[in-house]
């Protein structure tokens, strides 16, 4: 257990619906990440935060998707009209100001499927 | 051509065995890690280099800069050694990683 926790674990979901995902961090991370990581593939950086600030969006994060950070603590991420496209793990990750080149704690992940 | 690219995809040894997983970027980088991933998607931080080799109990990673490539070896492997090794790199000037497909590691008894 690395200290970073997300909600939920599994998420099953029909075509089209929305998801929601929850990331905690570690309380004293500033900086926060969202992950892809499709099957036999490693992790794609989607977005990340630096308390409640979002200071860099991939492109591979359509408008379908948004994350927040509202008080810098825990992070959302929303997936609008669900396609079968977006199944795949969902990671987060966090990181302490200082911390060397880097270093980021994962979370569990959430394993999310679009039926 | 991904940025970082790691060798072999899969890998099936017997217990026992010295295991070696390569990764090879194309970027400038500041730090490389590497990481492993159990099945269920945990990930966890093995080792951060920015040069040279390190060490941890059967695991030691080493880093050669200018020749962009770094080695992961896993000495007297053990079925518990079975997982996903990824290898994933700072790029200079970024503070995003950026990471390899992975290595999936199979130490049968």
């Amino acid at each position: 257990d690395t200290g970073v926790s997300q909600d939920p674990r599994h998420k099953i979901t029909k075509r089209g619906q929305n998801v929601t995902f929850r990331c905690d961090p570690i309380s004293e991370h500033n900086r926060l990440y969202w992950y892809r990581q499709t099957l036999g593939q490693g992790p794609e950086f989607l977005t990340y935060f630096q308390n409640e600030a979002q200071l860099e969006k991939s492109r591979l994060l359509s408008d379908r998707f948004s994350a927040e950070r509202p008080k810098g603590s825990f992070s959302t991420l929303e997936i609008q009209r669900t396609e079968q496209g977006d199944s795949a793990m969902y990671l987060c990750a966090s990181i302490t100001p200082g911390t060397p080149y880097n270093e980021q704690f994962f979370g569990p992940g959430t394993r999310l499927t679009v039926l | 051509k991904n940025e970082v690219e790691q060798s072999p995809q899969n890998l099936t040894a017997q217990e026992g065995e010295f295991i070696t997983i390569n990764c090879s970027y194309s970027v400038g980088i500041s730090a490389l890690h590497w990481l492993q991933q159990h099945p269920g998607g945990g990930i966890v931080s093995l080792f951060m280099l920015s040069s040279g080799k390190k060490k941890h109990g059967r695991l030691i990673a080493t880093i050669n800069i200018q020749e962009k490539h770094s080695s992961l070896h896993i000495t007297a492997s053990h079925p518990r050694d079975s997982a996903v090794y990824i290898c994933a790199v700072l790029i200079q000037g970024a503070q995003k990683l950026v990471f390899g497909q992975g290595t999936r590691l199979t130490i049968n008894p």
